[in-house]
C-alpha cells in the first residue's frame, strides 16, 4: 500500500498570507487526523475528520481549519499566517474502527509539510 | 485535561546497556497508552501500545495505573535503537478518535 502523502512537502509564506495542505491517507482509511509539530511546543492535536466529519478539535485558533472529501482526502488551511505559525504539519490516517465506539488502531504518519512564516 | 511527560529529552547509553525511556502521564479516566518511533529519516511510527502486551523490537511497555507511567524498556540497547522516542496517550470514551497528546519526546543515543 502506498502511504500518507502530503503536499507540499515545503513551502514558504509570508505572515498575513494563507496556505492550503493537502493529504492523502493510505487507501481505504478513512480518518484523518492533523498534527502540528514545533520545537517549543512539540507535537500537539489540531484536528480530525472521519468521514468528511470533523470529530475532534484541538486548542487551536479559528485561523485553522480543515474538511476532509469523500474520498477521504483531507485538506487544512490556515488563514493569516503568523510567525509562530512556522512547523513541520503532520498528517495522520487510520482504518480501524471497532463496534460502536469509533475506536482507533494505529495511526500512519506523513512525512509532513514544512512551513516557514517570513 | 490530559498531559504526558517525558521527563528526559536526551538519553546516551552504551550498546548492550539496558534502556529506559520515562513516560509520565495525567488524565481522569482510563488512558491508552502508545509509543511512537521516528528513526533517522524516517516517519514517525508505531512502535507499541499498552493493550497489545507485546515486544516489539525487544523493547516492552508495562502501563503502571497507581503511578500513572508507561516506561519503555529493553534490557540491551543496540545502535539500531537510536532514534526520537514519543509517548502519546489517548482519552478512552466514545469521542476520543484519534486525538493523541504526546510527550515532548526523548532523543535515545546508543553509543557503540
Amino acid at each position: 500500500k502506498a502511504g500518507v502523502t502530503q503536499t507540499p512537502r515545503y513551502l514558504i509564506k509570508t505572515r498575513g498570507q494563507q496556505v492550503t495542505l493537502s493529504c492523502s491517507p493510505i487507501s481505504g482509511h478513512r480518518s484523518v487526523s492533523w498534527y502540528q509539530q514545533t520545537p517549543g511546543q512539540g507535537l500537539q492535536f489540531l484536528f480530525e475528520y472521519f468521514s468528511e466529519t470533523q470529530r475532534n478539535k484541538g486548542n487551536f485558533p479559528g485561523r485553522f481549519s480543515g474538511r476532509q472529501f469523500s474520498n477521504s482526502r483531507s485538506e487544512m488551511n490556515v488563514s493569516t499566517l503568523e510567525l509562530g505559525d512556522s512547523a513541520l504539519y503532520l498528517c495522520a490516517s487510520s482504518g480501524r474502527t471497532s463496534g460502536r465506539t469509533l475506536n482507533t488502531g494505529e495511526l500512519f504518519f506523513g512525512e509532513g509539510s514544512r512551513l516557514t512564516v517570513l | 485535561a490530559q498531559r504526558v511527560t517525558q521527563p528526559e529529552k536526551l538519553l546516551s547509553v552504551f550498546k548492550g546497556a539496558p534502556v529506559e525511556l520515562k513516560c509520565n502521564y495525567s488524565y481522569s479516566g482510563s488512558p491508552e497508552l502508545f509509543w511512537y518511533v521516528q528513526y533517522s529519516r524516517q516517519r514517525l511510527q508505531l512502535l507499541l501500545r499498552h493493550i497489545s502486551r507485546e515486544s516489539i523490537k525487544g523493547f516492552t511497555a508495562d502501563l503502571n495505573k497507581g503511578e500513572t507511567s508507561f516506561h519503555l524498556k529493553k534490557p540491551f540497547a543496540q545502535e539500531e535503537d537510536s532514534a526520537m522516542y514519543y509517548c502519546a496517550l489517548r482519552g478512552l470514551n466514545n469521542n476520543a478518535g484519534n486525538m493523541l497528546t504526546f510527550g515532548g519526546g526523548t532523543r535515545l543515543m546508543v553509543k557503540p
